[in-house]
């Protein structure tokens, strides 16, 4: 039983690249949720997905980018990477996007932009 | 927006001994969910409260949900290493769930 699975779980990056995290959950939730971890801040939501063919803002969207693939993927996508953008990512997925149901959270991917 | 937070930040504690995190909020919560962060580890639920004053455990650890709503405890006793990493507090907010910062709770043996 994997429930969410990212890739990559660390990647270096140079300021001004690009790249994309993967996710994928295995128990046919219909929401999914990209957060970034910062000391001190707790957890901030990039985006988020409600539903298969639906994406959101969050509440620290700018630079990044998503795609909700599919039921199971969803993926945050840096265009042009910057140091600010140097963060733990985490991927969550819910059975709805109501803030009362339970998210069950990645193993996270560790980012550092140089 | 809707925002919860949590004090204290930090929690140093001796093994054996009790603490208390608090997380608050400015308007009603309809419920509140707590998730546990091991170090290097990703977020875990706890567990979930959804009515007013109630009031649930898991073995050494007490949830409390305030009777309006607005705030809520996890109460800790016997101290264990096992205790170690971050309790965060979550309710609704503008953006679905609102994580508060997190307790970080360190343990001396």
């Amino acid at each position: 039983n994997a429930g969410v699975t990212q890739t990559p779980k660390f990647q270096v990056l140079k300021t001004g690249q690009s790249m994309t995290l993967q996710c994928a959950q295995d128990m046919n939730h219909n929401s999914m949720y990209w957060y970034r971890q910062d000391p001190g801040m707790g957890l901030r939501l990039i985006y988020y997905s409600a539903s298969e063919g639906t994406t959101d803002k969050g509440e620290v969207p700018n630079g990044y980018n998503v795609s909700r693939l599919n039921k199971r993927e969803f993926s945050l996508r840096l265009e042009s990477a910057a140091p600010s953008q140097t963060s733990v990512y985490f991927c969550a997925s819910s059975v709805g996007s109501l803030a009362k149901n339970i998210q069950y959270f990645g193993a996270g991917t560790r980012l550092s932009v140089l | 927006g809707q925002q919860v937070m949590q004090i204290p930040q930090y929690q140093h504690v001796q093994e054996g001994e009790d603490f208390t995190t608090y997380c608050n909020s400015s308007t009603t919560l309809s419920n509140i969910q707590w998730y546990k962060q091991r170090p290097g580890g990703h977020p875990v639920f706890l567990i979930q409260l959804v009515k007013s004053g109630e009031v649930k455990k898991q073995k050494r650890l007490t949830f409390q949900f305030g009777e309006a709503k607005k705030n809520s405890s996890l109460h800790i006793t016997a101290t264990q290493t096992t205790d170690v990493g971050t309790y965060f507090c979550a309710g609704p907010g503008d953006y679905k769930l609102s994580f508060g910062a997190g307790t970080t709770v360190t343990v001396r043996a």
